[in-house]
């Protein structure tokens, strides 16, 4: 079975600063991962995708993240926090071999102070 | 290109009511899905489906029913709502059920259905 752990329940970090969101993941093949944020009371917007290739994946609105398969991490990065990136974001995993699509992690509320 | 649209967006039951959340999507997109999110726990899976007539089971299935009739439909019935469905439903859909390739099947999420039963 495919699990993802996103073990900070919320983030703080000072706009202009650097921010990072965890993610671990499980899974038995390798891996399909994501990241998407919500806004509140809005869905999920996806941001970026791991499938194959270069570990460093780039996304929307100037984030990245890094694939780590043997620590399974899939860390989302940005290098300058903007106070508009206040939201809460979600990992999710999928295991290519099956039809169940995406399993999400819990969560974590990512807040920027001015 | 509206994507994937919810209605309602906001509805209010009370226990032992049913009624049917309505899913539409324009990009004929095979797989649909439908998601719970409940604080601290994520999204969690209800119900799929990788095509029209055919649907399974999620995590979280009971007290949920769905058809696929067509490719565009796929809606969420709750047949004797309970408090214990008091959340925010979130429907989903991509181009593939199956991973295959660098398409990476992005999965596109409708705007919520926020559901209290009371």
């Amino acid at each position: 079975a495919q699990s993802v752990a996103q073990p900070e329940d919320q983030v703080n970090v000072a706009e202009g600063n650097p921010l990072t969101v965890k993610c671990t993941y499980s899974v038995s093949g390798n891996p399909y991962l994501f990241w998407y944020v919500q806004y509140p009371n809005r869905g999920l917007q996806f941001l970026l995708k791991y499938i194959t290739g270069d570990n460093l994946v780039k996304g929307s609105y100037g984030f990245e993240a890094e694939f780590n398969k043997s620590q399974t991490s899939f860390h989302l990065k940005k290098p300058s926090a903007l106070v508009s990136d206040s939201a809460l974001y979600f990992c999710a995993v999928r295991d290519p071999g099956s039809a169940r699509q995406l399993t999400f992690g819990s969560g974590t509320q990512l807040t920027v102070l001015p | 290109n509206a994507g994937v649209t919810q209605t309602p967006k906001f509805q209010v039951l009370k226990t032992g009511q049913s009624m049917t959340l309505q899913c539409a999507q324009d990009m004929n997109h095979e797989y649909m899905s439908w998601y719970r999110q409940d604080p601290g726990m994520g999204l969690r899976l209800i119900h799929y489906s990788v095509g029209a007539g055919i649907t399974d089971q999620g995590e979280v299935p009971n007290g949920y029913n769905v058809s696929r009739s067509t490719t565009e439909d796929f809606p969420l019935r709750l047949l004797s709502a309970a408090p214990s469905q008091t959340s925010v439903y979130f429907c989903a859909s991509s181009y593939s059920s199956r991973g295959g390739g660098s398409s990476g099947n992005t999965i596109y999420f409708g705007e919520g259905s926020w559901l209290t039963v009371v």
